[in-house]
């Protein structure tokens, strides 16, 4: 199985400000990554897919990049709704997904 | 837009077979070019993928549950289903039906089931 970690498991910021999180896969996955935001409760968005395409309906602010086994996902002024847990997901072979990084205040 | 919806029991107690039941609206499981996954989320844990059906019927499994697990599909009632045998209570968790194509395989997300196993 292929292993995904992903850091930090926590992020503070502020509205406004832009972050980063890193995934990083235990052997190549070239550019077979997916990122997705999950709110209390709800299920999963995919935010990004193929390392660094923007799903339909994900805001701008959002984007991926990275190839082989590093990716980061960035979020520019970060909004009051981004205020989430994100996972990274490897679809390369079968389905792993990351530990997921909580962006708090 | 494609719509799935989880379906079956939200209690179970342990050693019993979970069955749940994944109902499909705006895509086929004829279609043969889509991917239809289970995947669960344990209280306070990140996500699991547990196997999906893919190619007219073929499946592929999570080595963690590749022993006590089956996914297949009812072209007639366009749904898929999940059984994984002998439960205990680590199998307590929400359990997502999502669906995509080859460039994301998880693209569309049903909204979740809980499933409580407890004697």
């Amino acid at each position: 199985d292929i292993q995904m970690t992903q850091f930090p498991s926590t992020l503070s910021a502020s509205v406004g400000e832009t972050v980063s999180m890193t995934c990083r896969a235990s052997q190549t996955i070239d550019i077979w990554m997916g990122w997705f935001q999950q709110k209390p409760g709800k299920a999963p968005t995919l935010l990004i897919y193929k390392a660094s395409v923007l799903a339909s309906g994900a805001p701008s602010r959002f984007s991926g990049s990275g190839s082989g086994t590093e990716f980061t996902l960035t979020i520019s002024s970060l909004q009051p709704d981004d205020f989430a847990t994100y996972y990274c997901q490897q679809y390369k072979t079968s389905v792993t997904f990351g530990g997921g990084t909580k962006v708090e205040i | 837009q494609v719509h799935l919806q989880e379906s079956g029991p939200r209690l179970m107690k342990p050693s019993q077979p979970l069955s749940l039941t994944c109902t499909v609206s705006g895509a086929s499981l004829r279609g043969g070019d889509l991917y239809w996954s289970w995947l669960r989320q344990r209280p306070g844990k990140g996500l699991e993928w547990i196997g999906y059906l893919y190619h007219r019927g073929n499946t592929y499994y999570s080595p963690s549950f590749k022993s006590r697990v089956t996914i297949s599909g009812d072209t007639s009632k366009n749904q898929f289903s999940l059984r994984l045998n002998s439960v205990t209570a680590a199998d307590t968790a929400v359990y997502f039906c999502a669906s995509g194509g080859l460039e994301a395989r998880t693209e569309y997300w049903g909204q979740g089931i809980l499933v409580t196993v407890s004697s």
